[in-house]
C-alpha cells in the first residue's frame, strides 16, 4: 500500500542547531514534493518544492534534498529559533496533476 | 499579501443538520480545494475544482458532500446531512497552477453535536 512516513512525531532541539526532518514514501513515484509549515488551529503555510529531477532546493535558512533512488526526502533548517516550533508536512503530488498527499507531519521544538 | 479566506472559523451544528463552508480563494487562481484534518490526525484531501467542474475527488467525498462556485469570488463545501464523524478542520486551499504550492485558509472547525 501507499505509505508516507515521517520519521518521528515529535523532535526536540536546542536552538542555533541544524533542525533535520526525514520524509519517506513507499509506492509512490511522486513528479513533486512540497514541505508545509502548520501551526496549532491553523493552515498550512507552503515552505518549498522540489520537483523529481531536482537534488536540492533551498531558501534563506531552509533546505530540501530529494532522493528516488531512496524514496526520501530531508528538510534542514539551520541556525534554527525558538519561532521555528511547528509541525512540519511533507506532501507529495504524485503526477503534477492530482492533488497533494500529506504525511502526518513531525513536530518540531526548539529550545532556547 | 493575497490571502485565502474562510467564514466561519467555528461552526457547531446538531447531527443531521447541513452546513455550508465557505471559501474566497486567491484572486487569481485556479484551482481550488477542499481539505479536512481530524484532531490529531493527517491532513486529508477531499475534493479539487477547476473550470467550475469537480476535478478529483477522494473516497471520504461522498454524496452527502457537494460543492460549488456560486459567483467569481467564493467556493464552498456543502454537508448534507452532518454526521460525528464529520467533525474536523475543514481548510479551503488555492493554487496558481496545478503543479504549484497550495495557498490554505486558516479553516473552519466544525463540531458536529
Amino acid at each position: 500500500s501507499q505509505k508516507i512516513e515521517q520519521n518521528s512525531e515529535a523532535l526536540n532541539i536546542q536552538e542555533g542547531k541544524t533542525a533535520t526532518l526525514t520524509c519517506n514514501y513507499t509506492n509512490y513515484s511522486p513528479a513533486y514534493l512540497q514541505w508545509y509549515r502548520q501551526d496549532p488551529g491553523r493552515g498550512p503555510v507552503f515552505l518549498l518544492l522540489i520537483r523529481e529531477n531536482e537534488k536540492e532546493k533551498r531558501k534563506e535558512r531552509l533546505k530540501v534534498t530529494f532522493d528516488t533512488t531512496l524514496k526520501q526526502s530531508l528538510f534542514h533548517i539551520t541556525a534554527s529559533q525558538p519561532a521555528d516550533s511547528a509541525t512540519y508536512l511533507c506532501a507529495l503530488d504524485v503526477s503534477g496533476n492530482t492533488p497533494l498527499v500529506f504525511g502526518k507531519g513531525t513536530r518540531l521544538s526548539v529550545i532556547a | 499579501e493575497p490571502e485565502v479566506t474562510q467564514t466561519p472559523s467555528h461552526q457547531v451544528t446538531q447531527m443531521g443538520q447541513e452546513v455550508i463552508l465557505r471559501c474566497v480563494p486567491i484572486s487569481n487562481h485556479l484551482y481550488f480545494y477542499w481539505y479536512r484534518q481530524i484532531l490529531g490526525q493527517k491532513v486529508e484531501f477531499l475534493v479539487s475544482f477547476y473550470n467550475n467542474e469537480i476535478s478529483e475527488k477522494s473516497e471520504i467525498f461522498d454524496d452527502q458532500f457537494s460543492v460549488e462556485r456560486p459567483d467569481g469570488s467564493n467556493f464552498t463545501l456543502k454537508i448534507r446531512s452532518t454526521k460525528l464523524e464529520d467533525s474536523a478542520m475543514y481548510f479551503c486551499a488555492s493554487s496558481e497552477l496545478r503543479a504549484r504550492e497550495a495557498f490554505f485558509g486558516q479553516g473552519t472547525r466544525l463540531t458536529v453535536v
